[in-house]
Parts: structure tokens; sequence; C-alpha cells
């Protein structure tokens, strides 16, 4: 157990709606991080809060947002769902920003019919 | 572009064989390159490489990142069939972090 937990485990919608994704890091952790991972795309970087503010920005939709909340957790809005959303999404947390080890929670995986 | 690249992408060895994954970069504004360890599940740490030449040991687990090159090696010895799973290289740079495509390693009995 890494100590980041995530909601839901598991969660199907259809094309066109919207879903929240949440993230809880590991106690004293200021970084999140997402990441989104496909069978066909492998694992990538979406997006990195630090200590509330975004501070890393990778290969995330415009149909994306994230925030992180004061008390650390955080979420993670995914809209106008797509066929191709269906993935593996990931929480990371780490105690600095883009250094040291990164905890991984244990994923929620989204189906999009 | 930033890129990351490992090899082998898939490996398939007997029970007690040593292996090397290699993880090659180009990148700018690099800060560290990590290791992770994918079975059914979320990635588990396994290494974090920040200076050229110095050795991370874990077990049969090793690796060393060479900065001149831009290039890191894992190293697990004395394979065994748990050590079946995708490996994965990360580069973290200022402003993102990238992947490698994993090379999936499956330890034969």
């Amino acid at each position: 157990d890494s100590g980041v937990t995530q909601t839901p485990k598991h969660l199907i919608t259809a094309t066109g709606q919207r879903v929240t994704l949440r993230c809880s890091p590991r106690s004293g952790d200021l970084s999140v991080y997402w990441y989104q991972q496909s069978l066909d795309q492998g694992l990538q970087f979406l997006i990195q809060y630090y200590n509330g503010e975004e501070r890393a920005k990778g290969n995330i939709l415009e149909r994306f947002s994230a925030q992180q909340f004061p008390d650390l957790h955080s979420e993670l809005n995914l809209s106008s769902l797509e066929l191709g959303d269906s993935a593996l999404y990931f929480c990371a947390s780490s105690s600095v920003h883009m250094a040291g080890t990164q905890y991984f929670g244990p994923g929620t995986r989204l189906t999009v019919l | 572009e930033d890129k990351v690249v490992q090899s082998p992408l898939s490996l398939v060895v007997h029970e007690g064989d040593t292996v090397t994954l290699n993880c090659s970069y180009e990148v700018t504004n690099f800060r560290s390159l990590l290791w992770y360890k994918q079975e059914k599940k979320a990635p588990t740490f396994l290494f974090m490489l920040t200076s050229s030449g110095i050795e991370k040991k874990s077990g049969r687990l090793s690796s060393i990142l060479d900065k001149k090159e831009l290039f890191s090696i894992l190293n697990i010895t004395a394979t065994q069939t748990g050590d079946s799973a995708v490996y994965l290289c990360a580069v973290a740079l200022d402003d993102k972090i990238i992947f490698g495509k994993g090379t999936r390693l499956h330890i034969l009995p």
C-alpha cells in the first residue's frame, strides 16, 4: 500500500458525459501528479500540482482539468468524454516538486461506452 | 522533441539468468531518471538516479546513469518468476515527466 488513495476504483459512463476522479496523496506529500495509461499510448503524464498550484503540464486535453485543494487532495475532471478516453488514470504523490520518489495510487479504470 | 526510449520492448529469459534493460533519453532540463516496476497494478518505485556513474542497488536489482551518453541501465541478477513485469523508465524534467514504453520481462521457470 503506497498511502495514495484514489476513488472510484472503476467508472463506466457514456460518451459526452463528465466525470470527476479523486486522489488523496500520502500524508505530508505536497505534490500530486496525474497520469493516463492506455494500451496504445503507455503511461502519459497529464498534470502536476504542488501545494495547491499547477506547476507542470503534460499531454492534457483541453476537455480535462484538475485542481488541488487546501487539504492537498486533488481532483481530475474529464468532460465531453469520448471512447478514446477509456484508460487507467493514476495519481501519484511526492514530497517535492518534480523530484524524489513518486508513490502511485491504485488507479481509476474509466470505461466510456 | 523530448523522448525516452527503452529497449528491448520484450524479453523472455529463464529463471536464474541475468538481464539488462536499457533506457536512453534526449531531453532538455533533466532533473532525474526513475525506474518503476509495473505488474497488474500501479507502478512501484525502484530507483531514482540523478548523478552519473553512481550505482544504486537494491537486492538483486541495480541501476546506473550515464549523463554524458544519456542512458541508464537496470540490471537484474539471478532472476525469479516474481520479476516478471513491465519495467518503466521515466525522466523528470523541470516541467514534465516522460515515460518510455516499457520493457516487458517474462521469466520462465
